[in-house]
């Protein structure tokens, strides 16, 4: 498809198991972002991703969350030790951002994974 | 740094009312300005844009207006529908030194028939 895809779109796991979040941008989009939403929460930036250089990783919450983008294309969100805190829906996004000042910088974002730490 | 702050919701509102969304911003430099919603059971998506200072930005009856010298980008429609029923976030994006997006805590909008 054309759009944003993240895999897996719900996940179950118990606690201090390590989970990997999947993300496929839209072909050829340069940037890519990863946010969390959790219950009743606004969008909490973590990660955001120039090709696959991240020039900002000051949204991820501890040590154990870590991110990794390779070809420019596919991004893995990596949660190691889950607590339940981390129970969230993950969302990424993508947009065709460049690397000079421009303003319009459309988000596209997926469907997101259901977090689910038990 | 850079912060977006939106009026707490959740709004109710009857059909054909009129609506307003404040949104005020922090930022340095010249953000760009938007506005995204979720629709129930959907995905985020973008409703309207604003990239410089006095620019409005429209779509599906939303309008907002990017208003520097007040920081503000508030949302608004004449006429509100059942359809309206969503979340609606504003956001700011830098454009320089990188494209990271601020978003703020999301508005809750439910139209009463």
């Amino acid at each position: 498809g054309a759009g944003v895809s993240q895999s897996p779109s719900n996940k179950v796991t118990e606690k201090g198991k390590d989970v990997e979040l999947r993300c496929d941008p839209i072909s050829g989009h340069t940037a890519l972002y990863w946010y969390r939403q959790s219950l009743g929460q606004g969008l909490e930036f973590l990660i955001y991703f120039q090709g696959n250089s991240a020039p900002d990783k000051s949204g991820l919450p501890s040590d154990r969350f870590s991110a990794e983008r390779t070809g420019g294309s596919v991004s893995t969100l990596t949660i190691q030790r889950t607590q339940q805190e981390d129970s969230a829906v993950y969302l990424c996004a993508s947009s065709s951002g460049g690397t000079s000042g421009g303003g319009y910088n459309e988000q596209f974002f997926g469907p997101g994974t259901r977090l689910t730490v038990l | 740094g850079d912060s977006v702050t939106q009026m707490e919701g959740p709004v109710t509102l009857s059909e054909e009312a009129f609506l307003t969304i404040n949104c005020t911003y922090t930022a340095t430099g010249y953000p760009s300005l938007f506005w995204y919603v979720q629709y129930p059971g959907e995905g985020l998506q973008l409703l309207l844009k604003a990239t410089k200072a006095d620019d409005k930005g429209s779509n599906k009856g939303f309008e907002a207006t990017y208003r520097k010298e007040t920081t503000s980008f508030h949302l608004e429609k004449g006429s509100v529908q059942v359809s309206d029923s969503a979340v609606y976030f504003c956001a700011l994006t830098r454009n320089t030194g990188g494209f990271k997006t601020i978003f703020g805590a999301g508005t809750r909008l439910f139209v009463k028939a």
